[in-house]
């Protein structure tokens, strides 16, 4: 059973840098999909931040692309997400998630989803 | 950008009667749209992609349907555990956006 799950400070202030992590469980990251980020604010809808695939390339939403820093370490199955220069508006529950085509394939669906992990960003 | 609206923003269903959500999109997806159901306080799970197959251990009663900017989703008779909030995603366009979300709740 594939198993993703966020780990990270729940609290990060204004202007500074909000870091998570995603372990994979269950499943080598080395074998394939795109691994990425969706965001929640408290009481809205989900944004996608942003994807990378095994090799380090990575998807960036343009919105959060100047802030923003993924990268992978397949040795140690997972990924991260860096977001800088942070405001109250970046509070969100954050997900991580596994990209496919609906096919096992890499892909733009997120068909594994983590519980979310709650940043809330204030001084 | 692509936007993605969602309607009704709450729709209100007994158990047992058939709930129909819309998707409109802001120009043509061809048929680059998934479906996600989340219950509350939990991750939202992958109901339907491509705009109609259904994903991996998803019953027979979510059905999806639709193409270019107008996509529906069909649940055909509600069980206690379908009530939550269902949200529609786009992947035909960069980046990927979702909709506002339609709850569907208890009548």
């Amino acid at each position: 059973q594939v198993q993703l799950e966020e780990s990270g400070p729940g609290l990060a202030k204004p202007s500074e840098t909000l870091s998570l992590t995603c372990a994979v469980s269950g499943f080598s990251i080395s074998d394939g999909y795109y691994w990425g980020w969706i965001r929640q604010p408290p009481g809205k809808g989900l944004v996608w931040i942003g994807s990378i695939f095994q090799t380090g390339q990575s998807f960036h939403n343009p919105s959060l692309e100047s802030r923003l820093t993924l990268s992978i370490d397949t040795s140690k199955n997972h990924f991260s997400l860096k977001l800088a220069s942070v405001t109250a508006a970046d509070t969100a529950v954050y997900y991580c998630v596994r990209g496919t085509d609906g096919y096992n394939n890499q892909g733009w669906y997120f068909d594994l989803w983590g519980r979310g992990a709650l940043v809330t960003v204030s001084s | 950008e692509i936007v993605l609206t969602q309607s009704p923003a709450t729709l209100s269903v007994s158990p047992g009667e058939r709930a129909t959500l819309s998707c409109r999109a802001s120009q043509s997806i061809s048929t680059y749209v998934a479906w996600y159901q989340q219950r509350p306080g939990q991750a939202p799970r992958l109901l339907i992609y491509d705009a109609s197959n259904r994903a991996t251990a998803i019953p027979a009663r979510f059905s999806g349907s639709g193409s270019g900017t107008d996509f529906t989703l069909t649940i055909s008779s509600l069980e206690p555990e379908d009530f939550g909030v269902y949200h529609c995603q786009q992947r035909s366009n960069w980046p990927f956006t979702f909709g506002p979300g339609t709850k569907v709740d208890i009548k």
